[in-house]
């Protein structure tokens, strides 16, 4: 069965310092990935998807099928980017999402 | 254009008993999924509703069961609940069941199992 893993549960930076989310997924296939995210006292949102290659609010994230991720990037932290985020994976030909457990990010001024 | 709505926001109930929680889709949306989050953890998928009919299904028992209706609001049943049941529950909704049709997520129902 396909999983994903996000390690950090807690992500600690300063604002203008550059930040990635780690997301490591296993699953043979060829996968579509998605990064969630969900601001304090809003619900889960979808930031971005990598098929669409796009950057959303200064974020990045590619899929690297070698070392199986799709981490999030993004090079100047805001305060605003605090927030819970989500990395997903749904397998080829399915619908079915798999949620890694999440990473807190916390951004200080 | 109105967003997912859930009822009710909080519930408690106590072990064996049955729950129904509510979820209206967003508008022109005819597909719905719902959601089990346990604390600390990311959501897991329940099962799908696709025009009223079950469309897929998560590793969990059939003691969770669910019903979506014409006009594609949609209810989670769970009967003989458990503590481990006690959790936030998720209802999105999409255009589609496809993967490329995202998802938009109500505000959830906490529910607590005593």
């Amino acid at each position: 069965a396909q999983r994903v893993t996000q390690p950090e549960k807690l992500l600690s930076v300063f604002k203008g310092a550059p930040v990635e989310l780690k997301c490591n997924y296993s699953y043979s296939g060829s996968p579509e990935l998605f990064w969630y995210v969900q601001y304090s006292r809003q619900r889960l949102q979808l930031l971005l998807r990598h098929i669409s290659r796009e950057s959303i609010k200064g974020f990045t994230a590619d899929l690297n099928k070698g070392e199986t991720s799709f981490h999030l990037k993004k090079p100047f932290a805001q305060e605003e980017d605090s927030a819970m985020y989500y990395c997903a994976l749904i397998k080829g030909g399915s619908y079915i999402p798999t949620f890694g457990r999440g990473t807190s990010l916390i951004v200080h001024p | 254009e109105t967003g997912v709505t859930q009822s009710p926001t909080h519930l408690i109930k106590t072990r064996g008993q049955q729950v129904t929680l509510r979820c209206s889709s967003q508008s022109g949306h005819n597909t719905v999924s719902w959601y089990q989050q346990a604390l600390g953890q990311g959501p897991q998928f329940i099962f799908q509703y696709y025009r009223e009919e079950e469309n897929g299904r998560g590793n969990f028992p059939p003691r969770f069961s669910g019903l979506q209706f014409p006009n594609y609001s949609s209810e989670l049943n769970v009967n003989a609940l458990e503590l481990d049941d006690s959790a936030l529950y998720l209802c999105a909704s999409s255009s589609g069941q496809g993967a490329n049709n995202e998802q938009f997520f109500g505000p959830g129902t906490r529910l607590t199992v005593l």
